[in-house]
């Protein structure tokens, strides 16, 4: 699996767009971007993934950029709720995912 | 009914003791996970399971070894614990593979070695 890079920790005002970069310019080909959160001492809620197109859902946006080396997790409205720890993680077959140390989200009122 | 069950929740034992955690899911995936958490290191792949007749190390496996009984039962033993065990434990379960890894965790087992 390709090394994310990502910043320890981010802060977000309530109701602003919040904008979570990942790095992974060693990203292969074959390799999905997988987007995952931690709230406290939960386990791990998946959010999104994606291979090279932009992804929307209901929980967030993923836009990846054209060359896949990175990518931005967005939560368009964060709430005091989204307040988290956010792993960024470059899955490819066969393996499972690691999840390294993320990014600690507080989202401030 | 939770639909991954780790047992026990919480384990205080001592140095040098065999302690098993247990894993069990009614989902009806073949792939199952332990991870350890640790204050400021996240969290770390121990050991995984694609299906019954396959076990893989993960980052941190030493000090480690699991038993995939059945489909539905992971377990995860610590031959002799040591105080740098002590961490919260987390066991998921996924059945999607590349294109669709969504993991569903247990609610975790706290583990002090003291």
């Amino acid at each position: 699996d390709a090394k994310t890079t990502q910043p320890p920790s981010m802060d977000c005002a309530e109701g602003r767009a919040a904008n979570l970069p990942c790095n992974h310019s060693t990203i292969s080909g074959n390799e999905y971007v997988y987007w995952y959160r931690q709230i406290h001492s939960q386990g791990p809620q998946y959010i999104i993934h994606g291979l090279k197109n932009n992804e929307t859902n209901e929980m967030a946006s993923l836009i990846i950029t054209e060359d896949r080396k990175s990518s931005t997790l967005i939560l368009p409205h964060a709430t005091l709720r989204d307040t988290a720890v956010y792993y960024c993680i470059a899955l490819s077959s066969g393996y499972a995912l690691n999840f390294g140390k993320g990014t600690s989200l507080l989202v401030t009122p | 009914d939770a639909d991954v069950t780790q047992t026990p929740r919480n384990r205080i034992t001592k140095t040098g003791k065999r302690i098993m955690l247990e894993c069990s899911q009614t989902k009806g995936h073949d792939r199952m996970y332990w991870y350890r958490q640790d204050p400021g290191l996240g969290l770390r792949l121990i050991y995984y399971s694609f299906d019954v007749k396959d076990i893989n190390k993960g980052e941190i496996s030493d000090g480690y070894s699991v038993s995939r009984q059945a489909q539905a039962k992971f377990s995860l033993s610590l031959e002799s614990a040591i105080p740098n065990q002590t961490a919260l434990y987390f066991c998921a379960t996924s059945d999607g593979g590349l294109t669709n890894e969504k993991l569903f965790f247990g609610s975790g087992t706290q583990l002090s070695v003291l």
